[in-house]
């Protein structure tokens, strides 16, 4: 059973643009949401993370939404640029087992 | 770079055998993780050591096995291996809620 899905599969967005990643997630007991980073040949790398206490975080160029009456979360990437071309996992834990939940993961890719 | 090393970062063998990946987490990191990447299944989590003894279970087939040693570096065992076993096994070590990856060790099973 697929705890978290993530949409799209793939995305494709001209540089400067804006690049929205979406996840839905089922078990209400989660409550870390992290988003990773994945080059090729590379492990995944945090990008950014959110507890449900909050609706908004943003680091960056890089904002998480949440919503959790939802049970959704999202990715938004400003002004998106080339070297963003990666695929982006967003994960959900529950509690202190640190064991992540992967959604799918989306491969993006930036049109210069 | 992570911290986080694995070997080998290839691994080509042929079904019904055994191998050993390795891995050696950050500096103080006391938690690993194993996980599972394929085309199939996305990254799916295998196990949990947490300054050695194992701390969680993910749909880990009991084919494979690992372990965390005194050092704590970690081991994944995996033995009688099928073609579905070829994918990447990445591992992740923490000491809070940060998850490090490795690299990475490609196994391919012919």
């Amino acid at each position: 059973q697929q705890q978290v899905k993530q949409s799209p599969q793939s995305l494709i967005v001209q540089k400067g643009g804006i690049s929205i990643i979406n996840c839905a997630y089922e078990n209400t007991a989660f409550d870390y949401f992290p988003w990773y980073q994945q080059f090729p040949g590379k492990g995944p790398a945090l990008l950014i993370a959110i507890r449900p206490d909050v609706s908004e975080k943003k680091e960056g160029r890089f904002t998480i939404s949440f919503n959790k009456s939802a049970k959704q979360f999202s990715l938004h990437i400003m002004d998106s640029q080339p070297g963003d071309s990666a695929t982006y996992f967003c994960a959900a834990s529950r509690g202190n087992t640190g064991k992540l939940i992967f959604g799918q993961g989306t491969t993006l890719q930036v049109k210069p | 770079d992570s911290g986080v090393t694995q070997t080998p970062k290839h691994l080509i063998t042929a079904t019904g055998q055994r191998v050993t990946l390795r891995c050696s987490p950050r500096s103080g990191d006391l938690s690993v993780y194993w996980y599972q990447q394929s085309l199939d299944q996305g990254l799916q989590f295998l196990i949990q050591y947490y300054n050695g003894e194992e701390r969680a279970k993910g749909n880990i087939l009991e084919r494979f096995s690992a372990q965390q040693f005194p050092d704590l570096h970690s081991e994944l065992n995996l033995s009688s291996l099928e073609l579905g076993d070829s994918a990447l096994y990445f591992c992740a070590s923490s000491d809070n809620d940060i998850q490090y990856f490795g690299a990475g060790t490609r196994l391919s099973v012919l």
